[in-house]
């Protein structure tokens, strides 16, 4: 069975602080995507990075997909509340043929003080 | 806004009871999924349907019966379940199951099973 570990599992921050997640895996994906899960409600996708090496600008947040796409890491320049949430990896894994499997990361929940 | 809803968003149910429930997507998308989501565990692959069949059935257990009538619902039934299906479940969809399967979740029903 494939895994995908996060860390920190938790994260408890001050607002304006900065902050690294990683995803981690021995196995190659050939794609990877980030969600963010709010209480309450379910994920939602927030970039897909595809090539080694690539990273991925959404306002204060960075995504970096690792050069041999084994892993990935996102990080948040001056958090805020807003940013408070479960933050998940998924890396896509092709299997016998075309077929492709997700498979979600342990996940990261990420607690912004005001 | 999601694309995808989720009725009923909360569920008490004892482990006689049969239940459903329902999810529908209005994203135009061929695939659709449920997942499981328990505290301290990864996201649970349970069901994958693509063009209304079933592709994936991860040795989920009988007592959970799902039914795809088109490609825009999914259903999830459920009889005599036991306290550890307590949980969220979440339905999501996709176009199509290869590429990068980027994955549209609805908000999640929280079954409780006493």
């Amino acid at each position: 069975t494939q895994l995908l570990e996060q860390s920190p599992q938790f994260l408890s921050i001050q607002e304006g602080e900065n902050l690294t997640v990683y995803c981690n895996s021995s196995s190659v994906f050939s794609s990877l995507q980030w969600y963010r899960q709010e209480p309450g409600e379910g994920p939602v996708l927030l970039v897909t990075v595809v090539t080694g090496g690539e990273v991925k600008k959404l306002k204060r947040l960075t995504f970096q997909f690792g050069d041999a796409r084994k892993d990935s890491s996102l990080h948040i320049t001056a958090a805020q509340p807003g940013d408070t949430g479960l933050y998940l990896c998924a890396g896509a894994r092709v299997y016998g043929g075309a077929t492709n499997k997700l498979i979600f990361g342990t996940g990261t929940l990420l607690a912004v003080q005001p | 806004e999601t694309g995808v809803t989720q009725t009923p968003r909360h569920l008490v149910m004892g482990m006689t009871n049969k239940k459903s429930l329902k999810c529908e997507q209005h994203l135009g998308h061929n695939a659709m999924y449920w997942y499981k989501q328990s505290a301290k565990k990864p996201l649970e692959l349970m069901f994958v349907y693509n063009f209304k069949e079933q592709t994936e059935n991860n040795s989920v257990p009988s007592r959970f019966s799902p039914e795809c009538p088109n490609s825009s619902h999914l259903f999830l039934h459920l009889h005599t379940l036991q306290p550890e299906d307590s949980a969220l479940y979440l339905c999501a969809s996709s176009q199509g199951t290869s590429g990068r399967r980027e994955q549209y979740f609805g908000p999640g029903t929280r079954l409780t099973v006493t």
